[in-house]
């Protein structure tokens, strides 16, 4: 059971449009919510990251928006780069639960020149 | 500083063969975690060692078992390969003791195919 879920699948969107890919989880007791980037042959790495008793976080052209009541958290990518093709994938860990994160199916990012 | 190192990046398989996979973390973390990626499921969690204890484990069958090692090094090994093993496992090291205080660095991966 997919504990959070992420849509949509695939995106495609010109330069210097806004890339916007959302996810919802159930747990409640989800406390911390990353997003990673993942180019094709390489590892995810982590984009930017959220905890609930903040409803936005913006770095550079990275925004999180979290609704906590929705049980819902969006990844915004403003003026999208054809540089930020990639796939991304939002993630959600248990505060204090060791190291291990729930991650979404991932959104492959395409923007076209 | 070296990332995380994972061996072999390719390899192939026959159903009912077992495999080893290996994972060198970042000099210096002492938590290394194993995730499976395949298109339809995303990234799935299977195991995470912290100083030679496995802390947690995900929901996959007792053919996927890992260990660590005293140097951090981790191995993660499948044994009786179906078809559906083949995907590409990620390993992720990490010098904090719980996720939401710093961030996963994840290797290339080993990409399993299984004939």
């Amino acid at each position: 059971q997919q504990q959070v879920k992420q849509s949509p699948q695939s995106l495609i969107v010109q330069k210097g449009g806004i890339s916007i890919i959302n996810c919802a989880y159930e747990n409640t007791a989800f406390d911390y919510f990353p997003w990673y980037q993942q180019f094709p042959g390489k590892g995810p790495a982590l984009l930017i990251a959220i905890r609930p008793d903040v409803s936005e976080k913006k770095e550079g052209r990275f925004t999180i928006s979290f609704n906590k009541s929705a049980k819902q958290f969006s990844l915004h990518i403003m003026d999208s780069q054809p540089g930020d093709s990639a796939t991304y994938f939002c993630a959600a860990s248990i505060v204090g639960g060791a190291n291990n994160l729930f991650f979404g199916t991932g959104t492959r990012l395409t923007v076209i020149p | 500083k070296a990332g995380v190192t994972q061996t072999p990046r390719y390899l192939i398989k026959t159903r009912g063969q077992q495999v080893t996979l290996s994972c060198s973390p970042i000099s210096g973390h002492r938590s290394v975690s194993w995730y499976q990626q395949t298109p339809g499921q995303g990234l799935q969690f299977l195991f995470e060692y912290f100083s030679e204890t496995q802390r947690n484990k995900g929901n996959f069958p007792g053919r996927f078992s890992g260990r660590q090692f005293s140097n951090s090094r981790s191995e993660m090994n499948v044994s009786t390969l179906e078809l559906g093993d083949s995907a590409l496992y990620l390993c992720a090291s990490s010098y904090k003791v719980v996720v939401d205080t710093g961030e996963l660095f994840f290797g290339e991966g080993s990409r399993l195919t299984v004939l």
